[in-house]
């Protein structure tokens, strides 16, 4: 079974400045997605960005970047210039690309990490 | 702007009592997930359906919990009787064949 590790409870962060919220995951499948997914007060799930394991380039959506190392399992996320609408927990998920009958297209979530963005 | 939609947003009843829970999933989307959020679990998946078939339940406590799509525009969890132990956040989400889900806003449930 996959598994999804943040090993970071709680980041802060001053706002304008860059934080970097670590994932690490376990499988034996070499075709998978990474997502991102922010989830403020509100209790929202909302994507954030989504990786392709086969691919190489990072994927980047505006301020949000990752730095995805394959080898490592780790999947990283990057965000610049913080602003205070970014404070949230944040998860990181796992997806296989190919589920066998279609029967696991499930995310495993990670336990997420609570960003702070100070003024 | 398509988004899921979930009713109810708050529900508190009392154990032994039935709940029910519903989801619109974006048009044209043939996925549908029910996932639970706990403080001490985090969120895990109860229930995935793809084209309106239940393709794994194996996360739904089968004795209380059950989970139907009467058709694409519905899905429903349903809990009866309910405990407090199921106090959670119920989110529902859809999607498009292994493209990305997208969540609805959640239903707040306690059992008291």
């Amino acid at each position: 079974a996959q598994t999804v590790t943040q090993s970071q409870p709680e980041m802060s962060v001053q706002e304008a400045e860059t934080v970097t919220l670590s994932c690490t995951y376990d499988t034996s499948e070499s075709d998978y997605y990474l997502f991102w997914y922010k989830q403020p007060p509100s209790r929202q799930m909302i994507l954030v960005i989504r990786q392709e394991a086969y691919k190489q380039q990072n994927a980047t959506e505006n301020r949000f970047s990752v730095n995805f190392q394959k080898a490592a399992k780790s999947f990283s996320l990057k965000i610049s210039d913080s602003q205070l609408g970014d404070a949230a927990m944040y998860f990181c998920a796992y997806r296989s690309a190919s589920p066998s009958g279609g029967s696991n297209y499930k995310l495993t979530f990670g336990k997420g990490t609570l960003l702070t963005v100070n003024p | 702007d398509a988004r899921v939609t979930q009713t109810p947003r708050h529900k508190v009843t009392e154990m032994g009592q039935e709940v029910t829970m519903r989801c619109q999933p974006i048009l044209g989307h043939n996925t549908v997930f029910w996932y639970r959020q706990t403080m001490m679990q985090g969120l895990e998946l109860l229930a995935y359906f793809r084209n309106r078939a239940p393709l794994d339940d194996s996360g739904m406590p089968k004795d209380r919990f059950s989970a139907e799509m009467p058709d694409a525009t519905l899905a429903t969890l349903k809990i009866q009787p309910s405990e407090p132990r199921d106090s959670a956040v119920y989110f529902c989400a859809s999607g498009w064949q292994n493209y990305e889900q997208y969540f609805g806003p959640g239903t707040r449930l306690t059992v008291t």
